[in-house]
């Protein structure tokens, strides 16, 4: 069975500290999404990964980073974690050339509380 | 403007009552369509995909209307396990990601 795996599913960090929230897949996909979901909003996209240490912008990258080293894992790294990003942190990956919503899967997603 | 858009609701219907909703897409050149049920604090899953034609999968209803630029989707006989967010979903045709609506909160009640 397909499997998205996300490590942490509620963490509360402070203002200023490094987060890392890590995603591991096991289907062998070429592609890794971050997303984050806020109410009203919708799923905006982070950062989403191709191929192993490639990486591109998505629609809301400022204040992220993300690491790709093995093709089964992507990390999403928030430097100096400030209360704005507080929300829900989804992680997806895909096999195809394009994101498609037939092969896209989701983890269960990360909640995350910055005080 | 963004780039779906969806009525949030909620739309609150008694169990057996049939529903219905739109997304509106503003990119002319979006290829492929598809509704998600996401439950509270889970996960989106995809519930079906959005077919030219029309389609359904048992009591859902799913059509497109290119030339207004929306989607709809239709649940007959609502069942409570049926109160959800059902998100909308947008892919280009060259591009890499998919656009989100907000999504549309059904609750069915006894």
């Amino acid at each position: 069975d397909v499997k998205v795996t996300q490590s942490s599913r509620y963490l509360v960090k402070r203002t200023g500290e490094k987060v890392f929230l890590e995603c591991v897949q096991d289907m062998d996909h070429e592609n890794m999404f971050w997303y984050r979901q806020d109410p009203g909003l919708g799923l905006r996209l982070i950062y989403f990964s191709y191929d192993v240490k490639m990486k591109e912008k998505g629609d809301i990258p400022e204040g992220y980073s993300v690491s790709r080293e093995k093709k089964e894992r992507f990390s999403l790294i928030l430097e100096s974690a400030s209360t704005n990003q507080t929300s829900m942190y989804l992680c997806a990956s895909s096999p195809a050339d394009r994101a498609d919503g037939n092969t896209i899967y989701f983890g269960e997603g990360s909640w995350l509380t910055v005080v | 403007r963004k780039e779906v858009e969806q009525d949030p609701g909620p739309f609150n219907v008694p169990e057996g009552a049939t529903v219905a909703f739109n997304c509106t897409y503003s990119n002319s050149a979006s290829q492929s369509f598809f509704w998600y049920r996401q439950d509270c604090r889970k996960e989106p899953k995809l519930l079906m995909s959005v077919y030219s034609s029309g389609n359904e999968d048992g009591r859902f209803t799913a059509q497109l209307n290119r030339a207004s630029q929306y989607i709809s989707l239709l649940i007959r006989d609502s069942k409570l396990s049926d109160s959800a967010t059902y998100l909308c979903v947008v892919a280009f045709s060259n591009d890499y990601k998919l656009s989100f609506g907000a999504g549309t909160t059904v609750t069915v009640r006894a």
